[in-house]
């Protein structure tokens, strides 16, 4: 089965823009996960969608937002980037359970995103 | 896991060493563990996972790890290093409302 896409593989905008990521999961998968990396901070959890719902998020300000639609695709969005989000950033597909059980984690390729 | 720590920042080993790799985890109730490897430009990809069962997890490319519940650690090891094992790695934790916890990660570096 195909794994976790990520578009677009790269992106470079300028600082004050705003920027749409998208993500396709594995078939059936419900859950995503969007982290951050960073070479000074490793990587950071942002948020988790399943069925729909924002589950959980990390501590990120609140111009980082996300959703999820009915066929589990995922996009995330940065608005008012600023230099220090400049960063790759992936998504992961899980088969959780409704009560959070994770079974398996699969993550995309990501998408580095440069703002100048 | 709450917290998952590697505290081995940067290891370099010569081909065929033995390699251990640290990390220790903060108990959270059900543990979920996970080693994954990111090679260089590339996604990264699941090395191991344990859930439960026997604490002798084996993975890919001949990497194991072992849970050991009284450490609180889940060490990854391969007993033969290759120059193609040179990547991050990265261990990783189930933690509060399935929200998966990275460590900070360990380059390993392998000298031909």
């Amino acid at each position: 089965k195909a794994g976790v896409t990520q578009t677009p593989r790269y992106l470079i905008k300028t600082r004050g823009q705003q920027v749409t990521l998208s993500c396709s999961p594995i078939s059936g998968h419900r859950s995503v996960s969007w982290y951050q990396q960073t070479p000074g901070q490793g990587l950071q959890f942002l948020f988790e969608y399943f069925s729909e719902t924002q589950r959980n998020k990390g501590n990120f300000p609140g111009r980082f937002s996300g959703r999820q639609f009915s066929n589990s695709r995922s996009e995330m969005n940065v608005s008012t980037l600023e230099l220090g989000d400049s960063a790759l950033y992936l998504c992961a597909s899980s088969l959780s359970g409704e009560r959070g059980q994770m079974y398996g984690y699969t993550f995309g390729s990501g998408t580095r995103l440069t703002v100048v | 896991a709450q917290s998952v720590s590697q505290h081995n920042h940067h290891v370099i080993l010569s081909e065929a060493a033995s390699l251990e790799l640290g990390c220790n985890y903060s108990y959270g109730g059900t543990v979920n563990l996970f080693w994954y490897v990111q090679y260089p430009g590339q996604h990264l990809q699941l090395l191991l996972k344990y859930f439960s069962g026997d604490p002798l997890v084996k993975g890919i490319k001949g990497f194991e790890a072992e849970f050991i519940k009284s450490k609180f650690s889940f060490n990854l090891r391969k007993p033969s290093v290759q120059w193609s094992d040179t990547a991050e790695y990265f261990c990783a934790g189930v933690g509060s409302a399935s929200k998966i916890i990275f460590g900070s990660g360990t380059r390993l570096s392998i000298r031909p």
